[in-house]
C-alpha cells in the first residue's frame, strides 16, 4: 500500500485563487517533503518539513504537518498559470532510507 | 537547471535492441537513483547508488542493469525489454543516501518500448 496519498488527484483553478493539496501517510516518518513536477520533467524539490515541526513557509508555499492524523497540506497563494503542475508529497520513513512518493495532485491554473 | 542531466531525453527500441540511459550530476553528491515514472502510477524506486556502491535493488527484473563508475555518473542499461517498461525514467542525486535527503531529479528519458 502507499504510503503517501494526495488528495486532491486533481485541482482547477483560476489565477490569483490559492490551492490547497492534501498528502496522508501510514507510518511514522522523519520528515515529509513536497516537490513538482512540469508535464513530462523530472520533479523540482519545493520544501522539506521535519516531523517535529507544524509550519514552514518559502515564498507563495505554506506547508502545514500534523504527525499525530499523519497528513500534511501545501497551499500554494494567489496561484499563478505557471504553477500548472503535478505536486507530490514525498515521505521518510525511519530506517529505510528511501524516499516513498504519492501519486500526486494534478494542479490546473487558468489565465 | 537541477544540476542533474539525462540523455537521452527520447528513445524509442525495439524488444530485441540494447540501449542504454545516462545520468550525470554536477552537485558534488554521493549517492543517486533510478526512478520509473508510469501513467497514473507512483514514482517507482528501482535502484540507489551510495558512493559508488549499490544499496538497493528494488526487485528489479535483470533486464535492467544499472552501473554505476564514479559518484557523478550513472548508468541504466536495458536490453530485451517489454512494451509495459515503457515509462518516463527518471535519474535523482541527494547528498547521501541517508534518510531524509532531498533529493534532485534530471529532467528524465521518456522511453518508449515497441
Amino acid at each position: 500500500s502507499q504510503q503517501g496519498e494526495e488528495d486532491p488527484q486533481a485541482l482547477s483553478i483560476q489565477e490569483g485563487e490559492n490551492a490547497t493539496m492534501n498528502c496522508s501517510y501510514k507510518t511514522s516518518i522523519n520528515n515529509l517533503q513536497w516537490y513538482r513536477q512540469n508535464s513530462g520533467r523530472g520533479l523540482v524539490h519545493l520544501i522539506l518539513i521535519r516531523s517535529n515541526e507544524r509550519e514552514k513557509h518559502s515564498g507563495r508555499l505554506r506547508v502545514t504537518l500534523d504527525t499525530s492524523k499523519k497528513s500534511s497540506s501545501l497551499l500554494i497563494t494567489a496561484s499563478r498559470a505557471a504553477d500548472t503542475a503535478s505536486y507530490f508529497c514525498a515521505t521518510d520513513p525511519p530506517n529505510t532510507g528511501k524516499l516513498i512518493f504519492g501519486q500526486g495532485t494534478t494542479l490546473q491554473v487558468k489565465p | 537547471e537541477t544540476g542533474v542531466t539525462q540523455t537521452p531525453r527520447h528513445l524509442v527500441m525495439g524488444m530485441t535492441n540494447k540501449k542504454s540511459l545516462k545520468c550525470e550530476q554536477h552537485l558534488g553528491h554521493n549517492a543517486m537513483y533510478w526512478y520509473k515514472q508510469s501513467a497514473k502510477k507512483p514514482l517507482e524506486l528501482m535502484f540507489v547508488y551510495n558512493f559508488k556502491e549499490q544499496t538497493e535493488n528494488n526487485s528489479v527484473p535483470s533486464r535492467f542493469s544499472p552501473e554505476c563508475p564514479n559518484s557523478s555518473h550513472l548508468f541504466l542499461h536495458l536490453h530485451t525489454l517489454q512494451p509495459e517498461d515503457s515509462a518516463l525514467y527518471l535519474c535523482a542525486s541527494s547528498q547521501d543516501s541517508a534518510g531524509g535527503r532531498s533529493q534532485y531529479f534530471g529532467p528524465g528519458t521518456r522511453l518508449l518500448v515497441l
